[in-house]
């Protein structure tokens, strides 16, 4: 079966060090990839995505994402966490697969 | 501003009483699309639609229907709401007819809880 994995329910980092949420796919052909981000009480809102390219994805708030086919994987990272990144993160496979989230807390 | 909306924010209700919740888009999207958000499932698509009057199943439609008689508006219906569909449900738009190349606009979510 087609899927997206995101192996880290939590992620902890202190302020001002780099981030890094993971995510891999399991998903036919050349599937189109995204990130969402998702603050309290609030719907997704889009971070970046992959289509094709190179493979180094460049989003809103400083965020970008890496892609690598042989591993299957399109991990988000930031240089610098913020106290405001603190929110719930969804990686996605052609808008149909999802990730089931990672809670990401940044520490002051 | 463009944006998709969703009525009831928040909706608590018994078994085998019919609701709707409401969809709307203002930015004259193809595609629009009903995901629920449950702990540890993640999101899961429901049902979408292409265009007006085109509508098929996602990976859980069991115990939901949807319609699409304009563009703008995609209404969510359960027809006889069971404790199982307790969950977070969003509505998303895009552009282009669902090949996954587009940006999603998401709702803000409805919260329903059925006793």
């Amino acid at each position: 079966a087609q899927s997206v994995a995101q192996p880290e329910d939590q992620v902890n980092v202190a302020e001002g060090n780099p981030l890094t949420v993971k995510c891999t796919y399991s998903v036919s052909g050349n599937p189109y990839l995204f990130w969402y981000v998702q603050y309290p009480n609030r719907g997704l809102q889009f971070l970046l995505k992959y289509i094709t390219g190179d493979n180094l994805v460049k989003g809103s708030y400083g965020f970008e994402a890496e892609f690598n086919k042989s591993q299957t994987s399109f991990h988000l990272k930031k240089p610098s966490a913020l106290v405001s990144d603190s929110a719930l993160y969804f990686c996605g496979a052609n808008n149909l697969f999802f990730g089931t989230g990672t809670r990401l807390t940044v520490i002051p | 501003e463009a944006q998709v909306t969703q009525n009831p924010r928040y909706l608590i209700t018994v078994t085998g009483k019919k609701l709707t919740v409401t969809c709307s888009q203002n930015m004259n999207h193809e595609y629009m699309s009903w995901y629920r958000q449950d702990p540890g499932l993640g999101l899961r698509q429901i049902y979408y639609s292409m265009n007006v009057e085109v509508t098929d199943k996602g990976d859980v439609p069991e115990g939901y229907k949807v319609s699409r008689k304009e563009k703008r508006n995609f209404p969510l219906i359960l027809e006889s709401p069971s404790p199982n569909q307790t969950s977070l449900y969003f509505c998303a738009s895009s552009s282009l007819a669902g090949d996954g190349t587009d940006t999603q606009y998401f709702g803000p979510g409805t919260r329903l809880t059925v006793l």
